[in-house]
């Protein structure tokens, strides 16, 4: 079964206090590594997609990294618009439903 | 585009009672698909579906019944709610199953007296 495991639960930091939130996984043969941004009261948001182990993605402050058995979600220099939960999901390369993470919370404070 | 519209936003129901969430999207895509989210745990998948007239089980499929009549709409029907279904009810759709992006709802939360 796969398995998606988010570390911290929570995150605070002060505006401009770079960070990165962990994500390890379980999956028999991954086809994809999803992170989603989700604000209180709202849906999930796509941000980025990583496929193999080395590969990074940037989306202004945030950048994803990959290896074979987990991903970081790096915050350089965050504002305070940058506080929402990130969330982690692995699909495998057998079944392409997605298997979900907790979710990180991070709050940043101006 | 309104993208993926769920009804209702909140919803309170007695234990026994029946009700369907709606969820309908205006981009043509073939993926659809039902999640719930509680506090501390990941979103799992409800039931799912390919295509007009294509449907299959997610994960927590017990107590929820769906069907796709139209690209368009995918309602989740909860036959006799229980307590256990509280929760925060998301539909999600994408242009395939094998789409990387997945374009989520507003959510419905749904409280079980």
């Amino acid at each position: 079964e796969d398995q998606v495991t988010q570390s911290p639960e929570a995150l605070r930091l002060q505006e401009g206090e770079s960070s990165s939130l962990n994500c390890s996984y379980t999956v028999s043969g991954l086809r994809g590594l999803f992170w989603y941004r989700q604000d209180p009261g709202k849906g999930p948001e796509f941000l980025f997609t990583l496929y193999s182990a080395g590969e990074e993605k940037e989306k202004e402050r945030l950048k994803a990294t990959l290896t074979k058995k987990e991903s970081f979600l790096h915050i350089t220099a965050p504002k305070p618009e940058d506080s929402a939960t990130y969330l982690c999901a692995v699909q495998a390369s057998n079944d392409y439903k997605l298997s979900f993470g907790a979710g990180t919370t991070v709050t940043v404070r101006a | 585009n309104a993208g993926v519209t769920q009804t209702p936003k909140f919803q309170v129901l007695k234990t026994g009672q029946s009700m369907t969430l709606q969820c309908a999207q205006d981009m043509n895509h073939e993926y659809m698909s039902w999640y719930r989210q509680d506090p501390g745990m990941g979103l799992r998948l409800i039931h799912y579906s390919v295509g007009a007239g294509i449907t299959d089980q997610g994960e927590v499929p017990n107590g929820y019944n769906v069907s796709r009549s139209t690209t368009e709409d995918f309602p989740l029907r909860l036959l006799s709610a229980a307590p256990s279904q509280t929760s925060v009810y998301f539909c999600a759709s994408s242009y395939s199953l094998t789409s990387d992006t997945q374009y989520f709802g507003p959510g419905t939360r749904l409280t079980v007296l």
